[in-house]
């Protein structure tokens, strides 16, 4: 099983220029998520999606754009890159996500490393 | 606002001993559910253990086990009998009813000495 798939890994940007990380899921979830992972900072929730259609900001959204136009994928959008967007990027997923009827259970992505010069 | 702490960045453990990593969380809510995540070298994301409140029980997983202290928002992880390739950054995660938003700690470093 594929999982929680990141695209790309790597990738170098310059100030100003634009870029879209990919996150796809094969396991039906309704939810999906992104995190930048900082050092010392944790992780933290850039934008959320319960579901196709539905989307809706977290913790740092502000220089991303995210939509949902199909249950598998999930792709993050960085429109103007400054060099405060170096970070390590996570997608993940869960069945439902949240504290309901469900394990609440994360699945994440490998991860996908952003430099920004 | 909900709040994870991790007060430990780093913490270190003799091969095939114990050790605790401390987790404390400030919520109004009682019913939420906690996890550990455990990110090694190769950065993969994997759950060890996760906790629901209403839950009066510790949840255990093989070597990992949790001290829930729902009164005192606290959720500790113990790993027993540590093993090489439990060295690795921990971390604490809270998500609560209704929100779909996942809170972290930041995270406590382990390493485990041959």
């Amino acid at each position: 099983n594929a999982g929680v798939t990141q695209t790309p890994k790597f990738q170098v940007l310059k100030t100003g220029q634009s870029m879209t990380l990919q996150c796809a899921q094969d396991m039906n979830h309704e939810y999906m998520s992104w995190y930048r992972q900082d050092p010392g900072m944790g992780l933290r929730l850039i934008h959320y999606s319960v579901g196709a259609g539905i989307t809706d900001q977290g913790e740092v959204p502000n220089g991303y754009n995210v939509s949902r136009s199909t249950t598998e994928d999930f792709p993050l959008r960085l429109l103007s890159a400054a060099p405060s967007q170096t970070s390590v990027y996570f997608c993940a997923s869960s069945p439902e996500g949240g504290a309901g009827s469900g394990t609440g259970e994360l699945f994440f992505g490998e991860g996908s490393r952003l430099t920004v010069l | 606002a909900q709040t994870v702490t991790q007060s430990q960045p780093e913490m270190s453990v003799q091969e095939a001993e114990t050790v605790t990593l401390s987790c404390t969380y400030d919520t109004s809510e009682s019913d939420y559910y906690l996890f550990w995540y455990k990110q090694p070298p190769s950065r993969q994301m994997i759950l060890v253990i996760r906790q629901e409140a209403y839950k009066q029980q510790n949840a255990t997983e093989n070597r990992f086990s949790v001290n829930f202290q729902k009164a005192a928002k606290s959720f500790s992880l113990k790993i027993s009998d540590s093993q090489l390739g439990d060295a690795a950054m921990y971390f604490c995660a809270y998500v609560g009813p209704g929100t779909y938003k996942y809170i972290f700690g930041t995270g406590t470093r382990l390493k485990v000495l041959a």
